[in-house]
């Protein structure tokens, strides 16, 4: 079955510091890949997207690249802010048998950044 | 574009008692999804819908928990009997597919506590 392994947090950065959230998956199929992230009190948000081998998303300063050969979608970003503290999920949607492209969802990592 | 709905935000039950959550989806969105979320990981996926059809149901959803869409506008997820184990963040999400996108946007979810 699918399944997504994401790095253990939690994770302190002082403010600038650079970021990286390892990503690894297992899939059956060609999946897309996902990270949402959730900030405290509100629901999950898509933060970027790829949907095939070597396709790079990017939101918000944010970027990730879907890589086959490692099976890896690692979220970095260079300068990290205080109000990117958050939690940070890894996902993957592949079809399944009813073609309903429900998301796997790795564990989270919660991310806090200090001034 | 108001976004995903969930009613109630948080609900409180005694352990047996029956318990039914509200999603309101993205209006024209033809896929409706329910997620359960435990403290410290990821969701997981509980069933699917395309449009009024039940299409999907996770191993996750025992015979206690029932979800419908008439009419294939907004969902209910009922939990019959409820147990301590039920306690969680259970979350909806819509999507739609134009060409190959199936983003699914998220509502910001029913916290279900069980004493």
């Amino acid at each position: 079955g699918n399944s997504v392994t994401q790095m253990e947090g939690p994770v302190t950065l002082s403010e600038e510091a650079f970021l990286t959230i390892n990503c690894t998956y297992t899939a059956t199929g060609y999946p897309s890949l996902f990270w949402y992230v959730q900030y405290p009190g509100e629901g999950l948000q898509l933060l970027l997207k790829a949907t095939k081998a070597d396709d790079k998303g990017s939101n918000k300063g944010f970027e990730a690249t879907y890589r086959k050969e490692t099976t890896s979608f690692h979220l970095e970003k260079g300068s990290v802010q205080v109000s990117d503290s958050a939690v940070y999920f890894c996902a993957l949607s592949d079809q399944s048998g009813a073609g309903s492209y429900q998301l796997t969802f790795g564990k989270g990592t919660k991310l806090s950044v200090i001034p | 574009d108001t976004g995903v709905s969930q009613n109630p935000r948080h609900k409180i039950t005694k352990r047996g008692q029956n318990v039914t959550f509200r999603c309101d989806p993205i209006s024209e969105h033809n896929r409706l999804y329910w997620y359960r979320q435990t403290l410290g990981q990821g969701p997981e996926f509980l069933t699917y819908f395309q449009n009024e059809a039940q299409l999907e149901k996770s191993r996750l959803l025992s015979d206690r928990f029932s979800a419908e869409r008439p009419k294939g506008s907004f969902s209910t997820l009922e939990i019959q009997r409820t147990e301590q184990g039920d306690s969680a963040m259970y979350l909806c999400a819509s999507s739609f597919r134009p060409g190959q996108d199936y983003e699914q946007y998220f509502g910001p979810g029913t916290r279900l506590t069980v004493t």
